[in-house]
């Protein structure tokens, strides 16, 4: 019954190829988020969909495409992966309200070679 | 834009010791704020939050006073147990766009027997 989960934990993959990370979440929240965790353990957001519409978009890549076929998933999509890209990334999910908190899945830990 | 700028770690305690992380925030509004920890091979989970000035989180011993006059929002535990060890997230939410939350670096804990 876990109730955000994301699928694979790890991935490793070379340089060049394209993956995508899944995410499903079951707590019926409107609002679902991708955020990127650097070695350093520093997370940013990347995406941000409520209803499966795109809200929040920060400077990411074009490489990187998230796609919500509704509302309780969230996946994203990376092409011509780049050394750069490894890192820990976590979806996450809310309700939408300034102060509801965000629920986090346990992370993908993208190595590319 | 907003900020939040915690205190580097790691923090190593022993057992029984009390904790303080200093969070501090820079921010144009009211923003909501949360302590998030992580527990390692684990994602983020909510460890308490204060919505408005004075207001005071608890949850699991920890404590955070959300203080706008020093715009901090510091956490403290009375006494650490080995459990506790994790990396822990002070953030803020910014108005306006719910869920984009801006997060501290990151304070690791580690608590020793």
């Amino acid at each position: 019954d876990t109730a955000v989960s994301q699928t694979p934990k790890y991935l490793v993959t070379q340089m060049g190829n394209d993956k995508s990370i899944k995410c499903e979440q079951n707590l019926g929240h409107d609002t679902m988020y991708w955020y990127k965790q650097d070695s350093k353990k520093f997370l940013k957001i990347m995406f941000s969909y409520n209803n499966k519409e795109l809200i929040i978009n920060e400077t990411v890549p074009n490489r990187f495409s998230p796609k919500s076929p509704d509302k309780a998933h969230l996946n994203l999509h990376i092409n011509s992966l780049e050394l750069g890209d490894s890192a820990v990334y976590f979806c996450a999910s809310s309700r939408a309200s300034l102060d509801s908190p965000l629920h986090f899945g346990n992370g993908t830990r993208l190595t590319v070679t | 834009g907003d900020s939040v700028t915690q205190m580097e770690g790691p923090v190593t305690l022993s057992e029984e010791a009390f904790l303080t992380i200093n969070c501090t925030y820079t921010a144009t509004g009211y923003p909501s704020l949360f302590w998030y920890v992580q527990y390692p091979g684990e994602g983020l989970q909510l460890l308490l939050k204060a919505t408005k000035a004075d207001d005071k989180g608890s949850n699991k011993g920890f404590e955070a006073t959300y203080r706008k006059e020093t715009t901090s929002f510091h956490l403290e535990k009375g006494s650490v147990q080995v459990s506790d060890s994790a990396v822990y997230f002070c953030a803020l939410s910014e108005g306006g766009s719910w869920g984009k939350l801006q997060f501290g670096a990151g304070t690791q804990v580690v608590v020793t027997p």
